[in-house]
């Protein structure tokens, strides 16, 4: 069947530190592959995406490149804030209707 | 402001008892989908709607839930005699066009059954 498993939380990182969350994927198809981002007290909200092999998602300093090879889609920023203390969600999206399918989350708290 | 909107924000039911929340999605947008969240896990897809037509619904969602969208507008989802086990946020979001273009997420409706 089709799914993503991430990395498991909470990562505890100081402030300006580099960030990776590690994301792969199983999938029938060639999907779409995305990073949503869920803020304390908001909705998910698109971070990046790329739609196929080798392609790089960027947004807001964080980038995640689509690596077909190895089936993963990795999410990393090279110098993180507190403001982006948040739980991310990896997903995939296949041809069908655009139903997403995420990960488990991995809760991310930066520290000053 | 006209994102995704959902409502009530907050439910807390009897076991037992039916509920229904409702869903309206950014206007225009013709994909409608309801997911559901359980404490330290990923969205779980529900069902899915394109204008007014269901077009897929999950194994998760048993008999006891339903899902309509009257007009292609807002949408409803009815769980009936609801469980324990139904406690959860069910999220709704929406998307426009076909593809992959992106899909915009509601604050959900926490749903607890005690």
């Amino acid at each position: 069947g089709n799914s993503v498993t991430q990395m498991e939380g909470p990562v505890t990182l100081s402030e300006e530190a580099f960030l990776t969350i590690n994301c792969t994927y199983t999938a029938t198809g060639y999907p779409s592959l995305f990073w949503y981002v869920q803020y304390p007290g908001e909705g998910l909200q698109l971070l990046l995406k790329a739609t196929k092999a080798d392609d790089k998602g960027s947004n807001k300093g964080f980038e995640a490149t689509y690596r077909k090879e190895t089936t993963s889609f990795h999410l990393e920023k090279g110098s993180v804030q507190v403001s982006d203390s948040a739980v991310y969600f990896c997903a995939l999206s296949l041809n069908q209707g655009g139903k997403l399918i995420f990960g488990q989350g991995t809760e991310l708290s930066v520290k000053p | 402001d006209t994102g995704v909107s959902q409502d009530p924000r907050h439910k807390i039911t009897k076991r037992g008892q039916n509920v229904t929340f409702r869903c309206d999605p950014i206007s225009e947008h013709n994909r409608l989908y309801w997911y559901r969240q359980t404490l330290g896990q990923g969205p779980e897809f529900l069902t899915y709607f394109q204008n007014e037509a269901q077009l897929e619904k999950s194994r998760l969602l048993s008999d006891r839930f339903s899902a309509e969208r009257p007009k292609g507008s807002f949408s409803t989802l009815e769980i009936q005699r609801t469980e324990q086990g139904d406690s959860a946020m069910y999220l709704c979001a929406s998307r426009a066009g076909q593809g992959f273009t992106e899909a915009f997420f509601g604050q959900g409706t926490r749903l607890t059954v005690v």
